[in-house]
Order: structure tokens, then C-alpha cells, then sequence
């Protein structure tokens, strides 16, 4: 298996503009997560699925984020519009359940907001 | 007080030292406990996970102290390979078995 697939690995854009981050989880994993990590707050969890269901999303930020996963395959989390405190590396991530000991982390967007 | 906590660092350290790391966590009803490691630019990896009656993989052994709330991470004969950050990881019962993890403490090793 490839893992979690994240695209883009890296994104520049400017204030205002609208940001789309992808990810694939690993085939058969349940639960999906969107994370968020700056040197501030560290490491965040913004939202997370269960069999393409929102169980969570009280960790994003405000109405300008926005997650779907219309399969089991597929998920994004989009900002509308962005700001330069968005700046942060998202991870995404996948498991078999939500506990930790199989959590497996996509290798991130790098989001540069200008 | 924060969910988890644990000291930032940086614990430098020479090649072949020990070094332990701590954390604290808020919920005494937290069921599960996770060491994970994140290499710089890197996404966080599973280390090991924190059993109660303590456990050891190779030369890192991890302790759960219940009573106190607290979870440690020893590093034994320490290698530059070891340098990374390591994220202490609490699952957290009332928010839907939510894992929650710490900002890290970072780890250098040097020769």
C-alpha cells in the first residue's frame, strides 16, 4: 500500500484566495483526520470522518474551512479565502480506528498564505 | 492547564547517553497512550504505545504513572539517528475518544 496520499505537497497563494488540500487515505482505514500544525499550537485536529460521515469537526477554526470525503477513497479540506494565519502544514491521516496505535499521517501541505 | 503537556526542549545530548522525556495529561479517565516521532519536515510516526504496567522496544522503554498522570519516554545509548521531536499522544474520552497530542519535545543528539 502507498499510504496517505496528500496533494499538494506544497501551496503558495495569496490573501483571499480559495485553497483545496486532497487526500487519499489507505485503503480498508475507517477514519479519516485532518490535522493542522503550526510552532504555536502545535499539532491540531480540525475534523474527522467515520465511513465518509463528519463525527467531528469542532476543531475547525471558522466557517471559511470546509471538509468533504465523497468516498471512501477521497477527502478535502477546503479554506475560503485564506488568510496568511492559515499558514501551517496540514496533515491528513487515516486509521482503523480512533485510537493511536494505528494512525498513519499523509506527508503533508506545506500552505504559504501571502 | 493544557490537555497534554509536555517540555519543548531541546535536550542535547552526546551519542551513547540516556535521556528521558515527560508528559503530563488532564484527564484521569484517558484510556490510551501513544509515543509518536516527527523528523523535521516529516509527518508523525507511531514510536510506541504506553502500557500500564510499562513497556520496552529495544532501547526505548515507556512508563504510565496513573496516579500522577504522567508518561515517560527513556532513551537508552541514544544515536544521531534518534534526533527528532517526540509528540506525546492522549486519547481523550469525552471528546468522542479524541486523541490529543502534546507540542513536543525536542531531541538532539550529537557527536
Amino acid at each position: 500500500d502507498a499510504g496517505v496520499i496528500q496533494s499538494p505537497r506544497h501551496e503558495v497563494t495569496e490573501m483571499g484566495q480559495e485553497v483545496t488540500l486532497r487526500c487519499k487515505p489507505i485503503s480498508g482505514h475507517d477514519y479519516l483526520f485532518w490535522y493542522r500544525q503550526t510552532m504555536m499550537r502545535g499539532l491540531e485536529l480540525l475534523i474527522y470522518f467515520n465511513n465518509n460521515v463528519p463525527i467531528d469537526d469542532s476543531g475547525m477554526p471558522e466557517d471559511r474551512f470546509s471538509a468533504k470525503m465523497p468516498n471512501a477513497s477521497f477527502s478535502t479540506l477546503k479554506i475560503q479565502p485564506s488568510e496568511p494565519r492559515d499558514s501551517a502544514v496540514y496533515f491528513c491521516a487515516s486509521s482503523l480506528d480512533t485510537r493511536g496505535e494505528k494512525l498513519f499521517f499523509g506527508s503533508g501541505t506545506q500552505l504559504s498564505v501571502l | 492547564r493544557k490537555e497534554v503537556e509536555q517540555d519543548p526542549g531541546p535536550f542535547n545530548v552526546p551519542e551513547g547517553a540516556t535521556v528521558a522525556f515527560n508528559c503530563t495529561y488532564s484527564n484521569s479517565a484517558s484510556q490510551s497512550f501513544f509515543w509518536y516521532r516527527q523528523d523535521c519536515r516529516k509527518e508523525p510516526k507511531l514510536l510506541m504505545s504506553v502500557y500500564s504496567s510499562g513497556n520496552e522496544d529495544g532501547r526505548f522503554t515507556a512508563q504510565l504513572n496513573r496516579a500522577s498522570q504522567y508518561i515517560s519516554l527513556l532513551i537508552r545509548d541514544s544515536k544521531l539517528s534518534d534526533s527528532a521531536t517526540y509528540l506525546c499522544v492522549v486519547n481523550y474520552l469525552e471528546y468522542g475518544n479524541k486523541l490529543v497530542f502534546g507540542a513536543g519535545t525536542i531531541l538532539r543528539v550529537k557527536s
